[in-house]
């Protein structure tokens, strides 16, 4: 296993454009974790899926985002008509169980212009 | 107020000199994690506690629950150690799925 897959690394996209990025987590993960990181903060949460449920969502996960687990392996994150405070690196995790250890992609990261 | 503070928030030290950095937090939790995040932008995971202290090389970690503290100490630093690390919390209690992050320490080790 490779870990946890994140594509595109690097997305740059003109404001009012949507985009969509992908997960692969481990893949005898069931948990499966998006965050997002601005510059010089440490990453905040967005949504957490249990296989393909997702179980929890945060208030900055505003209408414009969107977040599918359709058969509980890989995820994806749309965002709607961006904005330029969509500017960030979107990090994805998965984990095999509650409290056990949370494994990181590398990120994708966002620039909107 | 964060809920987890970190300190120091930029860290420079000499390349063979003892490091720890602080993790304090304000409620109660079921898990602390430490990690290290280098320029890119990938997360890895050094250290998940609920009790006590935990060892790997040169890295040490340790919790005390009362007091809602937690210590990442590096032995023998190194500029490959140069990194941003970051405490995470998980809440205690039904439905705590998030991890709950500080803002990190920048830490730069110079040679």
């Amino acid at each position: 296993d490779t870990g946890v897959s994140q594509n595109p690394r690097h997305k740059i996209t003109k404001r009012g454009q949507n985009v969509t990025f992908r997960c692969d987590p481990i893949s005898e993960h069931n948990r499966l974790y998006w965050y997002r990181q601005t510059l010089g903060q440490g990453p905040e949460f967005l949504t957490y899926f249990q296989n393909e449920a997702q179980l929890e969502k945060s208030r900055l996960l505003s209408d414009r985002f969107s977040a599918e687990r359709p058969k509980g392996s890989f995820s994806t994150l749309e965002i709607q008509r961006t904005e330029q405070g969509d500017s960030a690196m979107y990090l994805c995790a998965s984990s095999q169980a509650m409290n056990t250890e949370a494994f990181f992609g590398q990120g994708t990261r966002l620039t909107v212009v | 107020k964060n809920e987890v503070e970190q300190s120091p928030q930029n860290l420079t030290a000499q390349e063979g000199e003892f490091i720890t950095i602080n993790c304090s937090y304000s409620v109660g939790i079921s898990a602390l994690h430490w990690l290290q995040q280098h320029p890119g932008g990938g997360i890895v995971s050094l250290f998940m506690l609920s009790s006590g202290k935990k060892k790997h090389g040169r890295l040490i970690a340790t919790i005390n629950i009362q007091e809602k503290h937690s210590s990442l100490h590096i032995t023998a630093s190194h500029p490959r150690d140069s990194a941003v690390y970051i405490c995470a919390i998980r809440y205690s209690g039904a439905g705590s799925y998030q991890l709950t992050f500080g803002k990190g320490t920048k830490l730069s080790v110079i040679p």
